[in-house]
């Protein structure tokens, strides 16, 4: 069955790196579109970066452009999200989320890692 | 960006009853829409793609509907484990992906 497992999350001070990685299992990882998505306490959902099956094409929120990186290695099913010059306001929980294969909704999400940046 | 506004921010419903959840887009989506049901700790959950058709394993008592800017999520007969989160997405024109601020579902 499809699983997907984030790790990487913890306690950073503001203007520090993180690095989250997600394994995936029971599909086809280099046959489906990935993103990561992420949820400040209490609060929605924000999506925050997407790459391609192949990982010919990015997009990123506003919100993160220029400090995030997103990347995969279908060798080895994982995702990953760099982030770095981290803000207070980037304190939430992040899942790696799935697309649906051809289309822009998302069908499986992690359990999602905690990332706090806090001084 | 395409805004996706949800109503009412929370709705009270007694088990048994019916729930209707609102979903409003700044502009048409056409029917590229999702919806998706968290619970406290967990994930979300897709429940409803394309506005109207049900996931994979969902419940018939969960139905969507609608097209362009208004769509409405309607759980028929709560159950007590319908008591939830529900958050739109909106697929039609992005990047960026967008959600609405979420409608919790709480017990009257």
């Amino acid at each position: 069955h499809v699983q997907l497992v984030e790790s990487g999350g913890g306690l950073v001070k503001p203007g520090g790196s993180l690095r989250l990685s997600c394994a995936a299992s029971g599909f086809t990882f280099s046959d489906y579109y990935m993103s990561w998505i992420r949820q400040a306490p209490g609060k929605g959902l924000e999506w925050v970066s997407y790459i391609s099956s192949s990982g010919s094409t990015i997009y990123y929120a506003d919100s993160v452009k220029g400090r995030f990186t997103i990347s995969r290695d279908n060798a080895k099913n994982s995702l990953y999200l760099q982030m770095n010059s981290l803000r207070a306001e980037d304190t939430a929980v992040y899942y790696c989320a799935r697309l649906v294969n051809g289309d822009y909704y998302f069908d499986y999400w992690g359990q999602g890692t905690l990332v706090t940046v806090s001084s | 960006e395409i805004v996706m506004t949800q109503s009412p921010a929370t709705l009270s419903v007694s088990p048994g009853e019916r729930a209707t959840l609102s979903c409003r887009a700044s502009q048409s989506v056409s029917s590229n829409l999702a919806w998706y049901q968290q619970k406290p700790g967990q994930a979300p959950r897709l429940l409803i793609y394309g506005a109207s058709t049900r996931a994979t394993g969902i419940p018939a008592r969960f139905s969507g509907s609608g097209s362009g800017t208004e769509f409405t999520l309607t759980i028929s007969s709560l159950q007590s484990e319908d008591f939830a989160v529900y958050y739109c997405q909106q697929y039609n024109d992005w990047p960026p992906l967008t959600f609405g601020g979420g409608t919790k579902v709480e017990i009257k």
